[in-house]
């Protein structure tokens, strides 16, 4: 079973290029999040959906933007990087919400921007 | 001040030590989640609480709402528990999760 499944897993960027870090997952969840994780922080929410063809913004919505075009997968847009967003970002899913119950996170994605 | 504290924010120990992780929040909520990461980066999810106690496996939280308190036990520690353990908090009203910063579990053999 794949679960949730990130790509790319690593990824240098230069400062302006843009990229897209795609997350999917196959267990038909309704709720999905991007979150980054920095050193010395907790996870921080930058956007969530709750259903296929709805997003919302979170905590550090900034410099980002997503997509969720499938209910099975959920995009998230850097268009013009800066250094402030290397971080290593982790896709999330639930079945109906945080309160619900279990999450289940992907491997993260380590980016870096020069 | 963080709506969620983590102590210790690390602990070294000995292989079948008993281990006791805390997470104190400020905020009221509705649930609270333990989440253990590995050393690779994945994240794994290991309980939900709202109320009282679970157990799994060598693993029991418990959370005392009234004290805004949850505590992760590891009983029979073993090499392999070796792990940032994260308690993250949902918000009451709100569909939002507040993280900690992690408790730094190294168990030595």
């Amino acid at each position: 079973n794949a679960g949730v499944t990130q790509t790319p897993k690593f990824r240098v960027l230069k400062t302006g290029q843009s990229m897209t870090l795609l997350c999917a997952q196959d267990m038909n969840h309704e709720y999905m999040y991007w979150y980054r994780q920095d050193p010395g922080m907790g996870l921080r929410l930058i956007h969530y959906s709750v259903g296929e063809g709805t997003t919302a913004k979170g905590e550090v919505p900034d410099g980002y933007n997503v997509s969720r075009l499938k209910k099975q997968n959920f995009l998230l847009g850097l268009e013009s990087a800066a250094p402030s967003q290397t971080s290593v970002y982790f896709c999330a899913s639930s079945p109906d919400g945080p309160y619900t119950g279990e999450l289940f996170f992907g491997e993260g994605s380590r980016l870096t921007v020069l | 001040k963080n709506e969620v504290e983590q102590s210790p924010q690390n602990l070294t120990a000995q292989e079948g030590e008993f281990i006791t992780i805390n997470c104190s929040y400020s905020v009221g909520i509705s649930a609270l989640h333990w989440l253990q990461q590995h050393p690779g980066g994945g994240i794994v999810s290991l309980f939900m609480l709202s109320s009282g106690k679970k157990k799994h496996g060598r693993l029991i939280a418990t959370i005392n709402i009234q004290e805004k308190h949850s505590s992760l036990h590891i009983t029979a520690s073993h090499p392999r528990d070796s792990a940032v353990y994260i308690c993250a908090v949902l918000i009451q009203g709100a569909q939002k999760l507040v993280f900690g910063q992690g408790t730094r579990l190294t168990i030595n053999p």
